[in-house]
C-alpha cells in the first residue's frame, strides 16, 4: 500500500515556467489538497477537492491551478512560475470529510524558483 | 490566515521528561487534529479529538481540548529522543487548517 505518491520529489524551474506536480493516493479517498510549506509559516492550504471532478480554493489559491480528472489524482499546476512560489508542496488525502477523518501526508516535492 | 497557533515554538527537554505543547484557535470547531512532521518528511496524523470530547490518549500522547478557551495542549510522557519532530495542531471544516507548530528537541 503505497499511501500518498508526490513526483517529483525535487525540481528546479525558472521564471515565467510551468510545471504540473502529481500526487496520487490509493486509499480510495474522496478528499484531497495540496498545502505548501515555508520556514516559519505552517501549512497554507492552496486547493483542495471533495470528490472527483471537484476543486475548491483555499487559503493562497493565486497562481495555481488543479484538476481532479481521477478520484485518485490530483494535479497541481504552476502556469508562470514566480520566486514566491519556492516552497515546499504536500499533498494530502482524507477517507472523506475532516470532522471525522485525519489526513494522510505525500512526502513533498521540494520546488525552487530560480 | 492560521486557525491554530501553537505554544511554544521550540521546546527542547531531556530524555525521559514530559512535554506540553498548546494550541490555540480562534473560531468555533467540529475537531481539532495533531500531526507530527519529522525533519524534511510530511506530516503524521497523531489524534482527533472531537469539540465533545475533553481528554483523548494515544499511547504516551495525552491530548486535551477546552472549547471554552479554544485551546488544546498535547502531552508527550516520558519522552524520547526519537519522538525530536514538530508538532502542528489543525482545526477547520472540509479546509483544514495548520498552526506553524512547535519545534520539539529530545536530548539523550
Amino acid at each position: 500500500n503505497a499511501g500518498v505518491t508526490q513526483t517529483p520529489k525535487f525540481r528546479v524551474l525558472k521564471t515565467g515556467q510551468s510545471m504540473t506536480l502529481l500526487c496520487a493516493q490509493d486509499m480510495n479517498h474522496e478528499y484531497m489538497y495540496w498545502y505548501r510549506q515555508d520556514p516559519g509559516m505552517g501549512l497554507r492550504l492552496i486547493h483542495y477537492s471533495v470528490g472527483e471532478g471537484t476543486t475548491a480554493k483555499g487559503e493562497v489559491p493565486d497562481g495555481y491551478n488543479v484538476s481532479r480528472l481521477k478520484k485518485q489524482n490530483f494535479l497541481l499546476g504552476l502556469e508562470s512560475a514566480a520566486p514566491s512560489q519556492t516552497s515546499v508542496y504536500f499533498c494530502a488525502s482524507s477517507l472523506n470529510s475532516p470532522t471525522n477523518y485525519g489526513y494522510t501526508f505525500g512526502s513533498g516535492t521540494r520546488l525552487t524558483v530560480v | 490566515s492560521q486557525q491554530g497557533e501553537e505554544d511554544p515554538q521550540a521546546l527542547s527537554i531531556q530524555e525521559g521528561e514530559n512535554a506540553t505543547m498548546n494550541c490555540s484557535y480562534k473560531t468555533s470547531i467540529n475537531n481539532l487534529q495533531w500531526y507530527r512532521q519529522n525533519s524534511g518528511r510530511g506530516l503524521v496524523h497523531l489524534i482527533l479529538i472531537r469539540s465533545n470530547e475533553r481528554e483523548k490518549h494515544s499511547g504516551r500522547l495525552r491530548v486535551t481540548l477546552d472549547t471554552s478557551k479554544k485551546s488544546s495542549s498535547l502531552l508527550i510522557t516520558a519522552s524520547r529522543a526519537a519522538d525530536t519532530a514538530s508538532y502542528f495542531c489543525a482545526t477547520g471544516g472540509n479546509d483544514m487548517r495548520f498552526g506553524a507548530g512547535t519545534r520539539l528537541t529530545v536530548k539523550p
